[in-house]
């Protein structure tokens, strides 16, 4: 069963627009981490911005922002004031609290094209 | 800071013959996490080392795969009796190793099986 789930292939959008990523995730764990991840056409993987199950404020750094929704297992990435460089995948990706098995879970990704 | 290490860049093997991927992670980071990443798979979880013990290995295929961590500044993947399905981007990553630290990816080594 997918863990993270993004459920938009690509999405294209005007330069310096706002544009709004999904993911939903499933856990039964009380504590998780919720992270997103950019990968430029180079493959190069950049880490993006985090977000902690405990913490009710929405995670924000840059021109980057999520829209955290607990109780639908929802995590969205908002980019504002797209730029031509934000052109990528992001991948949504989920660590659960627990430990032992520690592995990441990402979704498939999300292609983004901004256009001129 | 050098960032993730992962050597070579482009592997090209024949069918059946083994393939050896390095990395060299972040100094200081505990943590060593590999992938495999394909256009019709996405980015799969193959195995994870914490203070370079095996962790946990749930996404390795048990046959011909088998991943090594000797010493805190290098981990190994290796792939015995390649097969054309195992062509691939092979990416490591590393970090501090708690829950919620964030992920550094290397560069990928590509891997080609013909």
């Amino acid at each position: 069963a997918q863990k993270v789930t993004q459920t938009q292939t690509s999405i294209s959008v005007v330069e310096k627009t706002t544009v709004t990523m999904d993911c939903v995730y499933e856990t039964r764990d009380s504590s998780y981490f919720l992270f997103w991840y950019k990968q430029t056409a180079s493959g190069e993987i950049v880490f993006l911005i985090r977000q902690d199950s405990y913490k009710k404020e929405n995670a924000t750094v840059g021109h980057y922002s999520l829209n955290f929704q607990k109780p639908k297992s929802s995590i969205g990435l908002i980019i504002t004031a797209t730029q031509i460089e934000d052109s990528a995948v992001y991948f949504c990706a989920m660590r659960e609290g627990h430990t032992g098995y520690q592995n990441f879970y990402f979704g498939k990704g999300t292609s983004l094209t901004v256009i001129p | 800071n050098a960032g993730v290490i992962q050597t070579p860049r482009h592997k090209v093997t024949g069918k059946g013959q083994e393939a050896t991927l390095w990395c060299e992670p972040i100094s200081g980071h505990s943590a060593v996490f590999w992938y495999r990443q394909t256009i019709v798979q996405g980015l799969e979880f193959l195995t994870y080392f914490r203070n370079q013990a095996p962790i946990d290995d749930s996404g390795m295929p048990k046959e011909r795969f088998s991943a090594q961590m000797p010493n805190q500044s290098h981990s190994t993947l290796k792939i015995q009796s390649t097969q054309p399905q195992d062509s691939a981007v092979y990416l490591c990553a590393s970090s501090l190793g708690y829950n919620y630290a964030e992920q550094f990816f290397g560069p990928g080594t590509r891997l080609t099986v013909l």
